[in-house]
């Protein structure tokens, strides 16, 4: 499809697993975002890459939380030893470069039990 | 500490009727203003932007306002139509951050027919 893809949709795990999730961003974007959303929130920025610069870390909550895109275009944030408090929807978003109109994907869902 | 307030969590209105969406900042850095619809499990998706260079802009039934001395803006939706129920986002970026958005809470609009 031509919009971002995030998979899984769903994630279900145990407290202290590791999780990836995965962003496909829309073709040609060179900008690339991860947001989450916890229950009742706004989205909270957690990481951003632009073309082949360091990535903007300033959002991670923590040294469990890191992300990378390879090539400039998948990326996978991974989150280590996961806690109850990391439950959230995480969403990605592309645009064609940094301060333009972002696109989001429909998010995964994560659950930690 | 909340830079971007959506103070009103819901607002019902009649078809056919003007919706108005309100949102504060407290950023003076602020210069880039965009909403975002979104519905259940699904993305956010990009409705309108402004600049802070522009007080209004216009997008076929969608118009943001932007004051800049009150640092607040708003969303009005007219005619408003059932398909518009959803959640709205208020977001904002600041010069320099390369578009790392700052979301409001969200308010969820109910267009009854």
């Amino acid at each position: 499809g031509a919009g971002v893809s995030q998979s899984p949709s769903n994630k279900v795990t145990e407290k202290g697993k590791d999780v990836e999730l995965r962003c496909d961003p829309i073709s040609g974007h060179t900008a690339l975002y991860w947001y989450r959303q916890s229950l009742g929130q706004g989205l909270e920025f957690l990481i951003y890459f632009q073309g082949n610069s360091a990535p903007d870390k300033s959002g991670l909550p923590s040294d469990r939380f890191s992300a990378e895109r390879t090539g400039g275009s998948v990326s996978t944030l991974t989150i280590q030893r996961t806690q109850q408090e990391d439950s959230a929807v995480y969403l990605c978003a592309s645009s064609v470069r940094g301060n333009q109109p972002q696109h989001f994907g429909d998010g995964t869902r994560l659950s930690i039990l | 500490d909340q830079q971007v307030k959506q103070n009103s969590p819901s607002l019902s209105v009649q078809e056919g009727r003007i919706s108005i969406l309100n949102c504060d900042y407290t950023n003076s850095m602020f210069d880039y203003f965009l909403w975002y619809k979104k519905y259940p499990a699904e993305g956010p998706t990009f409705l309108i932007s402004i600049s802070s260079i522009k007080d209004k802009n216009e997008d076929g039934r969608f118009t943001v306002f932007l004051n800049k001395s009150a640092k607040h803006l708003s969303l009005h939706i007219v005619p408003s139509q059932p398909g518009d129920s959803a959640v709205y986002f208020c977001a904002a970026s600041a010069r320099g951050s390369q578009g790392n958005l700052i979301f409001g809470k969200g308010t969820k609009l109910s267009v009854k027919p």
